[in-house]
This record gives C-alpha cells, structure tokens and sequence, in this order.
C-alpha cells in the first residue's frame, strides 16, 4: 500500500499568514493527489484534484503544487474560515489512501 | 446541484448488519465512479471502497474485504453498502463521495457497533 504522510500535524496561525502544509507519497504517484478540508462536525470537502485543480468554488489563496512523491498545499492569507483540518489523498492505486491530516488553528 | 444524502446508519450488535444507501442527485450518476469513506471517531479518513459506473470495477480495502458489499443502482441514483460481520472498529460515520477524485462527499451517516 501506499503511505501517505503529512507535516506538520499541527499549526497555529493568525488571520492574514501563509501557510504551507508537506504530503509525501512512499511511493510516486504522478499527480494523483487531492486536498480536503475538514471543520468539526462536517463531511470533508474537496479543494484541490490532480495535485494542484482547483475544485469549483474554492477561494484563490489555496494552491497545490506537486508531482510524484513531494506536493504542497499553501494558503496565501489565512482566513477564519481556513481554521481546519486538512488531508492529503492519492487516487494513484488501490486501496487508496489518506495522510493523517493536519490541523490548523488560530494563534 | 450535486447532492448526496447517506442513510441507514445506527446501532448495531457486534457481529450483526446494516445496509447504507447514498442517494445521488445533480449529476450523470451512472457514468460517476462511487467511493465510500469511513472516520472513527476523533480519527482521520480511511477508504472503504469503489465501483465503477457499470459496477464492472470494485474494489476493497483489506480491512473489509469478505464483509462488506458495495453495489449500486443507476435507474434509482443510489449507492450501497451492505455491511455483515460487524466488529466494534466498524464503528465510524461513512461518507459516499462522487467520482475517483473524490469530488463530493455527502453528510455522513453515523454507525456504531456495540456489544
């Protein structure tokens, strides 16, 4: 199976900062890479596909950046709305699998 | 609008079985590749399984591979989950999502195992 690891597990940050949370892939999986995010109590929700596609919708401070075993996700101004948590996901192979996610919280 | 509505969920006996469904609306269901997703409790996300528009493709994670059977029906719009066998680490809200990469999820329905 493919691993999926992520850092930091957890950040705190203030409204207006950027931030940039690392997934890596044990092994390469071209740009088969998603980003969702998560608040307490919700479904999780798409932001970004193929590694750096946005999903309709998502605001313009989210970006990914990636291919093969290293991507990122940043968000250039933190929102309040930002404060979440975020997985990384490969839909490469099968079973597919997450990254155990990062939280991001206020300062 | 794309909606996507689980239902089924509850409280089940160690052992026992539950049936999920997922009513799809809002988009070309039958050409959509299915997934269902599962979250423990204060746990990250963990896929559970896939099928193809044609239910030609399926897959499984390990976990409950032999237990759990997904099916869909593209004349309803719906997606399900026969779950059998149930064990307490079953115990989890299961989400459907849309399409293979995971382009929509619905609400969520909450199973717990008991003994």
């Amino acid at each position: 199976d493919i691993q999926m690891t992520q850092s930091p597990s957890s950040l705190s940050a203030s409204v207006g900062d950027r931030i940039t949370i690392t997934c890596r892939a044990s092994q390469g999986i071209s740009n088969f890479l998603a980003w969702f995010q998560q608040k307490p109590g919700n479904a999780p929700k798409s932001l970004i596909y193929a590694a750096s596609t946005f999903q309709s919708g998502v605001p313009p401070n989210f970006s990914g950046n990636g291919s093969g075993t290293d991507f990122t996700l940043t968000i250039s101004s933190l929102q309040p709305e930002d404060f979440a948590t975020y997985y990384c996901q490969q839909y490469h192979t099968y079973p597919f699998t997450f990254g155990p996610g990062t939280r991001v919280d206020i300062k | 609008e794309v909606q996507l509505v689980e239902s089924g969920g509850g409280l089940v006996q160690r052992g026992g079985s539950l049936r999920l469904s997922c009513a799809a609306s809002g988009f070309s269901f039958s050409s959509s590749t299915m997934n269902w997703v599962r979250q423990a409790p204060g746990k990250g996300l963990v896929w559970v399984s896939s099928i193809s528009g044609s239910s030609t493709t399926i897959h499984y994670a390990d976990s409950v591979k032999g237990r759990f059977t997904i099916s869909r029906d593209n004349v309803k719009n719906s997606l399900y989950l026969q779950m059998n066998s149930l064990r307490d680490e079953d115990t989890a809200v299961y989400y459907c999502a849309r399409d293979s990469s995971f382009s929509f999820w619905g609400q969520g329905t909450l199973v717990t195992v008991s003994s």
